[in-house]
Order: C-alpha cells, then sequence, then structure tokens
C-alpha cells in the first residue's frame, strides 16, 4: 500500500509570500494530523481532522495557517503570510482509527527567506 | 498535561554491542507509549507501542522497549545495534484526544 505523501518535499519562499502544502494520507484513514518540528525544536502537533472535520485544531499557532480537506482525502496547509518563524518541516500522518499508530510522510522542508 | 524527555540528545555505541535510548514520561492516566525512528530526509517511521500488557514490548527492526511504570520510562533497546540504526529517534505519548507529544530526539550513532 502508498504510504503517506507530501508534497512539495521543500519550499523556499520570501516573507509575505504564501505557500501551500499538501498531503495525500494513505487510502481509507479517516484520520489526518499535521505536526510540524521548528529548527532545533521538539515536534509539535498543529490539527487533527476525521474525515472532512476538523477534530482538533488547538496546535495552530495563529490565524496565519489554515488548514483544508475538502472531501475527506488529501489535506492542504497554507501559510499566509508567511513568517521567518514559519519555517521548518512540516509533517503529516494518518492512521485508520485514532487508537492505531499514525504513519508519516516524508515531510515537507519549508524556508522562508 | 502529558509528555516524554529524552535526556540524551546523542547516544553512541559501537556495532554489536547493545543500544539503550532514554525515554521518561508523564501522564495523567495510562500512558499510551510509541516510539518512531527517522532516517536522514525521511518521516517517522513507527517502530512499536505500548498500550497495555506485557512490559517488554517488541517491535520492528530488531528492538524492543521496557515499560517501567514505577520508574514512568519506556527506554527503546536493541542487543545488538547495526551500523544502518543510525538515526534520530523519537519517543511519543498520545493523549486522550490523540495527538501525539514527542520528545526532542535522540541521534544514534552506530560506528563500525
Amino acid at each position: 500500500e502508498a504510504g503517506v505523501t507530501q508534497f512539495p518535499s521543500h519550499s523556499v519562499i520570501e516573507k509575505g509570500q504564501t505557500v501551500t502544502l499538501r498531503c495525500d494520507p494513505i487510502s481509507g484513514h479517516d484520520n489526518l494530523y499535521w505536526y510540524r518540528r521548528v529548527m532545533g525544536k521538539e515536534i509539535k502537533f498543529l490539527l487533527h481532522f476525521v474525515k472532512e472535520s476538523k477534530q482538533d485544531e488547538s496546535g495552530m499557532p495563529n490565524n496565519r495557517f489554515l488548514a483544508e480537506r475538502t472531501g475527506g482525502t488529501y489535506s492542504t496547509l497554507k501559510v499566509q503570510p508567511a513568517e521567518l518563524e514559519d519555517s521548518g518541516v512540516y509533517f503529516c500522518a494518518s492512521s485508520a482509527r485514532t487508537d492505531q499508530p499514525q504513519h508519516f510522510g516524508d515531510g515537507t522542508r519549508l524556508s522562508i527567506l | 498535561a502529558q509528555s516524554v524527555a529524552q535526556p540524551e540528545d546523542q547516544v553512541n555505541v559501537a556495532e554489536g554491542n547493545p543500544l539503550t535510548v532514554k525515554c521518561t514520561y508523564s501522564v495523567s492516566g495510562n500512558p499510551y507509549l510509541f516510539w518512531y525512528v527517522q532516517y536522514p530526509n525521511r518521516g517517522l517511521q513507527f517502530l512499536l507501542k505500548y498500550i497495555t500488557g506485557d512490559n517488554l514490548v517488541k517491535g520492528s527492526y530488531g528492538f524492543e522497549a521496557e515499560f517501567n511504570k514505577s520508574q514512568t520510562s519506556f527506554h527503546l533497546k536493541k542487543p545488538s545495534a547495526l551500523v544502518s540504526d543510525s538515526a534520530l529517534y523519537f519517543c511519543a505519548v498520545r493523549d486522550s484526544d490523540y495527538k501525539l507529544s514527542f520528545g526532542a530526539g535522540t541521534t544514534v550513532t552506530v560506528r563500525a
């Protein structure tokens, strides 16, 4: 089975621009999570979708971040406008049920100049 | 709030020697604990989990972890390390909302 796929693998943009990250979960996985690791710090939870609904978005840092999961399949995470502190690696994970291990994608490395 | 701590930033061992990566946890209820490994430029790969049951949990690639309730620890172990085990290891705890809280990570280097 195909794993969690994230695109792009790396994005370099200037401060103030907009970037959209995409995540394709494992087929059939209703649960989709976004995490990020800012340089040198811990991996932090951003939000959790169950199908197309946001179950928990307590980790979203501010309103510059917008996540969507239309149709309950792939998800996008938009950062608008990007700030320097948004640089880091953004991971997506999915699971069939919430009590099962989360499977991670390879991440998107976001660099804000 | 639930949290885990990985007290060692780096662990260096010789190939063939035992490998231990330490993790301690702090939870308000029953702990749901996980180990993940990250190879360079890759995502996190699930190694093993402790939900309930036996204190010794076996996982992928010959790894195992020992759950110790009295010491609130969940150390990752491998009896004989390989050079290919060199990677970044993360301990994590899952809370009641199903989100994972990760430790800072431990870089393991296995020298030939």
